[in-house]
C-alpha cells in the first residue's frame, strides 16, 4: 500500500522559515494536502491540492510537490504556529483510499 | 457555515461492536464532488483513515480495516454512520469524521467534527 514518510519532529526559531517535508514514491504525480493540529483539537486543512490555501489560513503557510516529496513551508513562524502537522495523498489505485503522514511535531523555541 | 458532529458510546466491551453517527449541519449530505468519512487518532498517536461514503452509498475502505468496517449514509437525516465489529483494545482512539472534497485528482478534508473518544473496555 502506499505510504507517506515525515521527519517525526522539526524545530524553528520564532520569525524564522520552518519546513516539512513528506515523501512518497512519485508524490508529484499526485496531490498533496497538509493539516495542523493542536493538542486536543481536530486537525485544520491549511494546504490542499499542494499549494492551495483555504480562506482562513495566512500567507505564511505555502506547499509545494515535486518528484517525491512535497514541503508544506511556513514562513516568519509564529508560536502558536507550534502544533503537529501531517500530510495527506490519495492512493488512486482501484482501492482509492486517503493515505496520511506519520505526522511531524513542529517546535517553535 | 457547514458543522459536522458526531455522537456516540464513548465506552464500547471488547468484542463488541463499536458505532457512532455524524449529524451534518449548514449544509445537505447529497452533493456532488463531496464525500463523508471516518478518521481515528489513538492516544498519543498519528491519524489513521477508515474510510468513506459518498451521497450514492459508495464506499471506499483502509484495506487494513475493512473486514470489520462499515460506512453508510442516510440523506433523509442529513447524517452518516460508522461501525467497527470485533473491536479489541487497539481500536480506542479519538473517532472524528470529514468531509471528503473530491476532484478526479483526489481528496482533501476541508471540514471535521469535533472528535470523539472511544475507550475499548470491559
Amino acid at each position: 500500500s502506499y505510504e507517506l514518510t515525515q521527519p517525526p519532529s522539526v524545530s524553528v526559531s520564532p520569525g524564522h522559515t520552518a519546513s516539512i517535508t513528506c515523501s512518497g514514491d512519485k508524490l508529484g504525480n499526485k496531490y498533496a494536502s497538509w493539516y495542523q493540529q493542536q493538542p486536543g483539537q481536530s486537525p485544520v486543512l491549511v494546504i490542499y491540492q499542494d499549494t492551495k490555501r483555504p480562506s482562513g489560513i495566512p500567507e505564511r503557510f505555502s506547499g509545494s510537490n515535486s518528484g517525491n516529496t512535497a514541503t508544506l513551508t511556513i514562513s516568519g513562524t509564529q508560536a502558536m504556529d507550534e502544533a503537529d502537522y501531517y500530510c495527506q495523498a490519495w492512493d488512486n489505485s482501484t482501492r482509492k483510499f486517503v493515505v496520511f503522514g506519520g505526522g511531524t511535531k513542529l517546535t517553535v523555541l | 457555515q457547514l458543522q459536522l458532529q458526531g455522537s456516540g458510546p464513548g465506552l464500547v466491551k471488547p468484542s463488541e461492536t463499536l458505532s457512532l453517527t455524524c449529524t451534518v449541519s449548514g449544509g445537505s449530505i447529497s452533493k456532488n464532488s463531496y464525500s463523508w468519512g471516518w478518521i481515528r487518532q489513538p492516544p498519543g498517536k498519528g491519524l489513521e483513515w477508515i474510510g468513506n461514503v459518498f451521497y450514492s452509498g459508495t464506499t471506499y475502505y483502509n484495506p487494513s480495516l475493512k473486514s470489520r468496517v462499515t460506512i453508510s449514509v442516510d440523506t433523509s437525516k442529513n447524517e452518516f454512520s460508522l461501525k467497527v465489529s470485533s473491536v479489541t483494545a487497539a481500536d480506542t482512539a479519538v473517532y472524528y469524521c470529514a468531509r471528503h472534497s473530491y476532484d478526479s485528482s483526489g481528496y482533501h478534508l476541508d471540514f471535521w467534527g469535533q472528535g470523539t473518544l472511544v475507550t475499548v473496555s470491559s
